[in-house]
């Protein structure tokens, strides 16, 4: 079993829908989780973290952990083409060893 | 939030030669670095993790004498390819950490190496 998954897509949402992307994890010792947006050739940028179970909201993002089922999810809501992109989850245990999972494609239609 | 920053940000070479990649942390003091690797529509892979001043430990699979790491400064560590070879060619990206609890990891821009 791989320690985060994550499906592959690609995941295609309307413009204006709100696109959920999932991510299950295999430590249950796991601590923080992230969620990482990456455009093709570049580098990945963080969209945003949460520690704790429930939801996080930030702006258009939600977040939520449910650490019982080792699951987190990010929600976008009103999803904009410029949202396309492959959004990785990354869990880490002890503030040092970060595993990432293998990404979602998201791809918004206009 | 923090930025990392990579130098080079492309670079081709030929076969056999060795390439340096430096990556700073321009606004913050990096405890922890570590160095990803990402092959074409493939996600990122982990080759090491060093700490500031200490040798770096490096992933199953990672020869540690082909890839030289050096965390000499808070701001500063190195990736060396040592005689790389084609199948070296990949996007090489690192990131900083600051502290040690579990505070999120910052990517620099990545160098994208290209081994003829």
């Amino acid at each position: 079993q791989k320690e985060v998954e994550q499906n592959s897509g690609p995941l295609s949402v309307p413009e204006g829908a709100i696109a959920s992307l999932n991510c299950t994890y295999s430590d249950r010792g796991s601590q923080s989780f992230f969620w990482y947006r990456q455009y093709s050739g570049k580098s990945p940028e963080l969209i945003m973290f949460i520690y704790s179970n429930g939801d996080k909201e930030d702006g258009r993002f939600t977040a939520q952990l449910n650490k019982a089922s080792q699951y987190v999810s990010l929600l976008i809501r009103d999803s904009q083409p410029s949202d396309s992109a492959t959004y990785l989850c990354a869990v880490n245990r002890n503030g040092q060893n970060f595993v990432f999972g293998p990404g979602t494609r998201l791809s918004v239609l206009p | 939030g923090a930025v990392v920053s990579q130098h080079p940000s492309w670079v081709i070479c030929k076969s056999g030669t060795s390439v340096k990649i430096e990556c700073r942390s321009l606004d913050f003091q990096a405890t922890t670095m570590f160095w990803y690797r990402q092959f074409p529509k493939q996600s990122l892979m982990l080759m090491a993790t060093s700490n500031e001043g200490s040798k770096a430990t490096y992933e199953q699979g990672v020869e540690k004498d082909k890839f030289l790491i050096n965390h000499a400064s808070l701001t500063l560590s190195t990736l060396t390819v040592t005689s790389a070879h084609p199948e070296d060619s990949s996007f090489y990206i690192c990131s900083g950490k600051q502290g040690i609890s579990h505070n999120e990891q910052f990517f620099g821009p990545g160098t994208r190496l290209t081994v003829l």
